[in-house]
């Protein structure tokens, strides 16, 4: 079993959808998680970084992680064309130099208007 | 404030020879993390640097080296290419003062061994 699933997709949804990005995780050593998101030839960019159980929201971006059942999720509102891109759910056990990021094998959304 | 650079764009090289990828990190950031991405998989951590040392490793063999330089810039070095080293290779940077870090990623280098 690989340490970080992700579904990936492909997704296609239409412009002013909601969107659920989902992974699962075996490792429960994991505190630290992170979404972010990759244009097509380009480096991944970071959109959300959490620590532990709980929400967090940022403008259209809303990040939930769930300890207990090693799951976290990121929800995009009023989808929008330009979020077009694939997106990669990452997470460590420690925020020390040192400690890899452990990353999901990515999931590409396609947004039509 | 300078994001994370990272030179070259493409380079393509046959099986066996060396290839050096070089990393230029963000204003204020004193670590230095590499990483590949084969096609439709995540990245994978490599190694990362910091005070010029190695510090920290994940699962690749020791044709692959690194180094640091006293202005936190950062090579990656990888002997006796094969086929399989073809991906983007990942500079990520970030500032370790002991909590807190967030990696910031360049934009990579493609690589293509032939």
């Amino acid at each position: 079993q690989k340490e970080v699933e992700q579904d990936p997709g492909p997704l296609s949804v239409p412009e002013g959808a909601i969107v659920s990005l989902n992974c699962t995780y075996s490792n429960s050593a994991f505190q630290y998680f992170m979404w972010y998101r990759q244009y097509s030839r380009k480096g991944p960019e970071l959109l959300m970084y959490t620590y532990s159980s709980g929400n967090k929201e940022d403008g259209r971006f809303t990040a939930q992680v769930d300890k207990s059942s090693k799951y976290i999720s990121l929800f995009i509102r009023d989808s929008q064309p330009s979020d077009s891109a694939t997106y990669l759910c990452a997470m460590s056990a420690s925020n020390q130099a040192g400690t890899a990021l452990i990353f999901g094998k990515g999931t590409t959304l396609s947004v039509s208007s | 404030e300078t994001g994370v650079t990272q030179s070259p764009t493409h380079l393509i090289k046959t099986r066996g020879q060396q290839v050096t990828l070089r990393c230029s990190s963000q204003s204020g950031h004193n670590t230095v993390s590499w990483y590949q991405q084969a096609l439709g998989q995540g990245p994978q951590f490599i190694f990362q640097y910091y005070r010029e040392e190695e510090n920290g490793r994940g699962n690749f063999p020791p044709r692959f080296s690194g180094l640091q330089f006293p202005n936190y810039s950062s090579e990656l070095n990888v002997n006796a290419l094969e086929l399989d080293d073809s991906a983007l290779y990942l500079c990520a940077s970030s500032f370790s003062s002991g909590g807190g870090e967030t990696q910031y990623f360049g934009p990579g280098t493609r690589l293509l061994v032939l």
